[in-house]
């Protein structure tokens, strides 16, 4: 079945404490991307990477870090997370970036910070 | 930038009552237009697109047509369902011939639809 997977889905944790969410995807797409999900907000984007060793910056990627060292796998880093990063964080996916492609998500992973 | 104006929320509807979900856009080129539904626990599920000037998406009894006279790509449903209860997102992407913000989604706040029986 084609999907994009996240672990875990849920995750409580303290300020300072490092933390990984893992992505991974199944269909070959060379475009991942990271969105936090905040009430009022809507999704915004917080790192992308358009294929393997090709990361960038989206609209809000303080106090995140990815990497792409494979193509199926696009982890999103939390070195010292902070309370005001408590949010639902999706990983998304297409064959390519943007145009008339559609973006699969991930299930969600829910983030508390306290 | 680009930006994604949605119709605010919550909305509740009886059940086969007309749904209409406003959606406009500020956009450079010509994007391509979509809504995403995302239903209580899961991620975001394209619902439908559209990607020039008078298209029209449909998918599941719901329509959406990409006016660009009025930056608008408003959803519809002609008789919603309990089933059809979800959060819905307008989002854009930027045209592939432009190449302008090919990178990312621009999403809209989210609208929260519950249908009640």
């Amino acid at each position: 079945e084609a999907q994009v997977t996240q672990n875990p889905r849920y995750l409580i944790t303290v300020t300072g404490k490092k933390l990984t969410v893992t992505c991974s995807q199944n269909m070959n797409h060379e475009y991942m991307s990271w969105y936090r999900q905040d009430p009022g907000l809507g999704l915004r984007q917080i790192y992308y990477s358009m294929n393997v060793e090709v990361t960038d910056k989206g609209d809000v990627p303080e106090g995140y870090k990815v990497s792409r060292k494979e193509k199926r796998n696009f982890p999103l880093i939390l070195e010292s997370p902070s309370p005001n990063q408590t949010s639902l964080y999706f990983c998304a996916s297409s064959p390519v970036a943007g145009g008339t492609y559609e973006q699969y998500f991930g299930p969600g992973t829910r983030l508390t910070v306290t | 930038g680009d930006s994604v104006t949605q119709m605010e929320g919550p909305v509740t509807l009886s059940e086969e009552a007309f749904l209409t979900i406003n959606c406009t856009y500020t956009a450079t080129g010509y994007p391509s237009l979509f809504w995403y539904v995302q239903y209580p626990g899961e991620g975001l599920q394209l619902l439908l697109k559209a990607t020039k000037a008078d298209d029209k998406g449909s998918n599941k009894g719901f329509e959406a047509t990409y006016r660009k006279e009025t930056t608008s790509f408003h959803l519809e449903k002609g008789s919603v369902q309990v089933s059809d209860s979800a959060v819905y997102f307008c989002a854009l992407s930027g045209s592939l011939e432009t190449n302008f913000g090919n990178e990312k989604l621009t999403f809209g706040t989210g609208t929260r639809l519950t249908i009640i029986p």
